[in-house]
């Protein structure tokens, strides 16, 4: 099974401010990276698929980079709504099985 | 609009059956390309695929978990349920099942339901 590393596990960030986010696989899957956020009592939403293809509706500050192990999920300019948890995910090991990563909380600092 | 909701128990006792059903809307499982999956993420933890199943009834499942689940789709009903065997309470979980994006070899989620919580409690 692949293991997705995401790091940090916190990030504080102060509003306007850039956020990096990091997401490492133990294997390469190439491009088939997702990102979802996700905020406090609320269902994930997908932001990222194909590792920087932005889905339908995602602000352009969202953007995606990154193949084989090493991907980065930046948002350029934070707002008050981007104040949630990142997960990434891969779906290149398929089958067998579709693997989140641990999450990165992304706070107000 | 494409919307899910989860129903099913909201307390199981260990060793029970668990039975999840997704009714949605929106979209059809009937119509080629489509797929339905099932993820779950206990309380303040991370996000765990279970299984997805698509609109030609191929149906996939997490390896860690495949002997305990099952996942069926009503198509009439636009409904797909799953159930998972021999309950523990580590498997206390909030329950969501959700939308497979539809792009050509893509398995992500662009909508999901509000999710359910689970407790697997005596």
């Amino acid at each position: 099974e692949i293991v997705m590393t995401q790091s940090p596990a916190t990030l504080s960030v102060s509003p306007g401010e850039r956020a990096t986010l990091s997401c490492r696989a133990s294997q390469s899957v190439s491009s088939n990276l997702a990102w979802y956020q996700q905020k406090p009592g609320q269902a994930p939403r997908l932001l990222i698929y194909g590792a920087s293809t932005r889905a339908t509706g995602i602000p352009a500050r969202f953007s995606g980079s990154g193949s084989g192990t090493e991907f980065t999920l930046t948002i350029s300019s934070l707002q008050s709504e981007d104040f949630a948890v990142y997960y990434c995910q891969q779906y290149n090991n398929w089958p067998p099985a579709l693997t989140f990563g641990g999450g990165t909380k992304v706070e107000i600092k | 609009q494409i919307t899910l909701k989860e129903s099913g128990p909201t307390l199981v006792k260990p060793t029970q059956t668990l039975t999840l059903t997704c009714t949605f809307s929106g979209f059809s499982l009937s119509t080629s390309g489509v797929g339905v999956g099932w993820i779950r993420q206990p309380p303040g933890k991370a996000l765990e695929w279970l299984a997805l199943i698509y609109w030609d009834d191929d149906k996939r499942y997490s390896p860690s978990l495949e002997s305990r689940l099952t996942i069926t789709k009503d198509t009439s009903k636009n409904q797909v349920v799953l159930t998972m065997t021999n309950m523990d309470p580590v498997d206390t979980a909030t329950y969501y099942c959700a939308h497979r994006l539809r792009e050509t070899a893509v398995r992500a989620f662009d909508y999901w339901g509000q999710g359910t919580l689970v407790t697997v409690s005596s």
